[in-house]
């Protein structure tokens, strides 16, 4: 079965500095990740994805993560912090298991940007 | 445009009682997927829908839960005889389905709460 690992219950870190949130993956096959945001009381929301090409992935609200083959990690990172960004990060894998569909997820990361 | 649409947003039911939660995917989205958010569990997969093809209902946790989708749009899943550890928060997906668009766009969820 695919899987995900967030290594980190919680990441804090200082605004302005830059922040990694980590994730590494076990699959069968080529991956395809993915990065979710949560805030407070409300659904989760896309960040960017990993499918094929570049290792380095671009996304919204300046995020980027880079897919390392070799270390088997799918890192979400930003070159600085805003207290905005304080929420729960979620990474996924695309899971085809059985002829289905779904996103395995982590287990989420708490990420706190502080003043 | 219109993301995902889920109601209610909250209920609150007694133990035993039957439930029916709503979802409203985005226009045009063929693929629809249901999650459950608990503290204890994290993020879990429940039942995808893509097209008019049968449902891969692997994550449902018992017989008690089912879910239907009428003409490729709306879907419910109802729980019948609510347990208390059916208390969670329930999330609703969509995706297009088309080429290599697997990022899934969820909807807000209903904060189910049995007592």
């Amino acid at each position: 079965a695919q899987s995900v690992a967030q290594p980190e219950d919680q990441v804090n870190v200082a605004e302005g500095n830059p922040l990694t949130v980590k994730c590494t993956y076990s699959v069968s096959g080529n991956p395809y990740l993915f990065w979710y945001v949560q805030y407070p009381n409300r659904g989760l929301q896309f960040l960017l994805k990993y499918i094929t090409g570049d290792n380095l992935v671009k996304g919204s609200y300046g995020f980027e993560a880079e897919f390392n083959k070799s270390q088997t990690s799918f890192h979400l990172k930003k070159p600085s912090a805003l207290v905005s960004d304080s929420a729960l990060y979620f990474c996924a894998v695309r899971d085809i298991t059985g002829g289905g569909n779904k996103l395995t997820f982590g287990t989420g990361t708490q990420l706190k940007v502080e003043l | 445009g219109a993301g995902v649409s889920q109601s209610p947003s909250n209920k609150v039911t007694e133990k035993g009682k039957d439930v029916e939660l709503r979802c409203d995917p985005i226009s045009g989205h063929t693929a629809l997927y249901w999650y459950r958010q608990s503290l204890g569990q994290g993020l879990e997969f429940l039942i995808y829908f893509q097209g008019n093809s049968a449902p891969d209902k692997s994550g449902l946790p018992s017989d008690r839960f089912s879910a239907e989708r009428t003409g490729g749009s709306v879907s419910t899943l109802t729980i019948q005889r609510t347990q208390q550890e059916d208390s969670a928060v329930y999330l609703c997906a969509s995706s297009s389905g088309l080429g290599r668009s697997y990022e899934q766009y969820f909807g807000p969820g209903t904060r189910l709460t049995v007592t």
